[in-house]
């Protein structure tokens, strides 16, 4: 099975902070994606990459930048975190079909910025 | 970008069969269309994926119609442990002409005994 490792699953962190959200894929996967999920909102995509160190913005990038220097990892940060980034991060990722993508999720990171 | 509209919210008794549609008129021709389920504090993790007419797996079905502007998740049968939120997914392309998966707002079913 694919795993997606997100490397913390509580974060605490304070207003000005910069922050590093580190995901994982073990599959070889072409693509990955940060998400935040807030209540009410659904999934917003943040960022999306799809080769190394190539990357796309989503919906919502304002305050965020990512980072894909090996094929199976892909980080999201936060240059300066702000307490409207308190949120629940997802990461994903998907393989190689152009059309047929099947997203394998990580199991997130509650972050609060303080 | 949101590219789907679902009902926000759905109720449903145990042993019931239930439908969740989804909208999705500027679906692509090469785009396939792919439901997800989450539960609370987890990731969403993937049900049932097709391109036309009808799918069925072990936990679902899956009807769509032929203009595929739109798409029905079934649910047979339906038990507490299916409380969750339902998603369906279409690709996108982004500014740049790259493909985006973004996901719509999604439907809380909630199957109470």
């Amino acid at each position: 099975d694919v795993k997606v490792t997100q490397s913390s699953r509580y974060l605490v962190k304070r207003t000005g902070e910069k922050v590093f959200l580190e995901c994982v894929q073990d599959m070889d996967h072409e693509n990955m994606f940060w998400y935040r999920q807030d209540p009410g909102l659904g999934l917003r995509l943040i960022y999306f990459s799809y080769d190394v160190k190539m990357k796309e913005k989503g919906d919502i990038p304002e305050g965020y930048s990512v980072s894909r220097e090996k094929k199976e990892r892909f980080s999201l940060i936060l240059e300066s975190a702000s307490t409207n980034q308190t949120s629940m991060y997802l990461c994903a990722s998907s393989g190689n079909s152009a059309t047929n993508e099947k997203l394998f999720f990580g199991s997130g990171t509650q972050l609060s910025v303080l | 970008l949101a590219k789907t509209t679902q009902p926000i919210s759905m109720d449903s008794y145990e042993g019931q069969e239930v439908n969740i549609t989804c909208s999705h008129n500027n679906i692509a021709t090469n785009d396939y269309i792919t439901w997800y389920q989450q539960f609370p504090s987890q990731g969403p993790r993937f049900i049932i994926q097709g391109y036309k007419t009808k799918v069925t797996n072990e936990v679902a079905s899956l009807f769509i119609p032929a203009d595929r502007k739109s798409s029905t998740l079934s649910l047979p049968r339906v038990s507490l442990s299916d409380t969750a939120v339902y998603y369906c997914l279409v690709g996108d392309i982004s500014n740049t002409g790259r493909r985006a998966l973004t996901f719509g707002s999604g439907t809380r079913l909630q199957v109470q005994p």
